[in-house]
């Protein structure tokens, strides 16, 4: 199993332009998130999904959408990005409720 | 609303001396608790966890971490640390009414000295 993986490893955005994280799991975990690490703040939650179909919003949603049309994939989007949203992003995934969750590589993003 | 405290946002210490990392919660509820490690340039790996039974819990690589309910404390400890445990760690606590949602404190900067 390859675990979580995420793509790209790296990206630097100019103020305004829209991108596409990717995240996918090939351990048929129904739980998925999205966070984002910024120094002396830990992780934050910005959205999850308990299934395909099903997404709802983390603790820092805006600016940012997701879909789950697959179990695999999770996608989070950018629709314009902003110099705050320079940031790690890390995906993870889990099965069930109360189990551990894999985190992705992560993602470092800045925007110029 | 719940949150997760760490106490100490940067340690500094040298190899072979004891490491106690404090974790404080706040939660209205029954809650699974976590401690994550951070090492340079990589991604986020499970130290170890509690959900419920002996509130003494053994992880990897010696760590452990004690579970006081009446203190809502999550403290991780490790006797003797070495060089290669320096890294960033993390507490985080989810409610067991969460299907997943994490809370992560503000993570604390370990750097072992040799």
């Amino acid at each position: 199993n390859a675990g979580v993986t995420q793509t790209p490893k790296f990206q630097v955005l100019k103020t305004g332009q829209s991108m596409t994280l990717q995240c996918a799991q090939d351990m048929n975990h129904e739980y998925m998130s999205w966070y984002r690490q910024d120094p002396g703040m830990g992780l934050r939650l910005i959205h999850y999904s308990v299934g395909a179909g099903i997404t709802d919003q983390g603790e820092v949603p805006n600016g940012y959408n997701v879909s789950r049309s697959t179990t695999e994939d999770f996608p989070l989007r950018l629709l314009s990005a902003a110099p705050s949203q320079t940031s790690v992003y890390f995906c993870a995934s889990k099965r069930g409720s109360g189990n551990e969750q894999f985190f992705g590589p992560g993602t470092r993003l800045t925007v110029l | 609303a719940q949150s997760v405290s760490q106490h100490n946002h940067h340690v500094i210490l040298s190899e072979a001396a004891s490491l106690e990392l404090g974790c404080n919660y706040s939660y209205g509820g029954t809650v699974n608790l976590f401690w994550y490690v951070q090492y340079p340039g990589q991604h986020l790996q499970l130290l170890l966890k509690y959900f419920s039974g002996d509130p003494l819990v053994k992880g990897i690589k010696g760590f452990e971490a004690e579970f006081i309910k009446s203190k809502f404390s999550f403290n991780l400890r490790k006797p003797s640390v070495q060089w290669s445990d320096t890294a960033e760690y993390f507490c985080a606590v989810k409610g067991t009414d969460s299907w997943g949602k994490l809370q992560f404190g503000a993570g604390t900067q370990v750097v072992v000295t040799p």
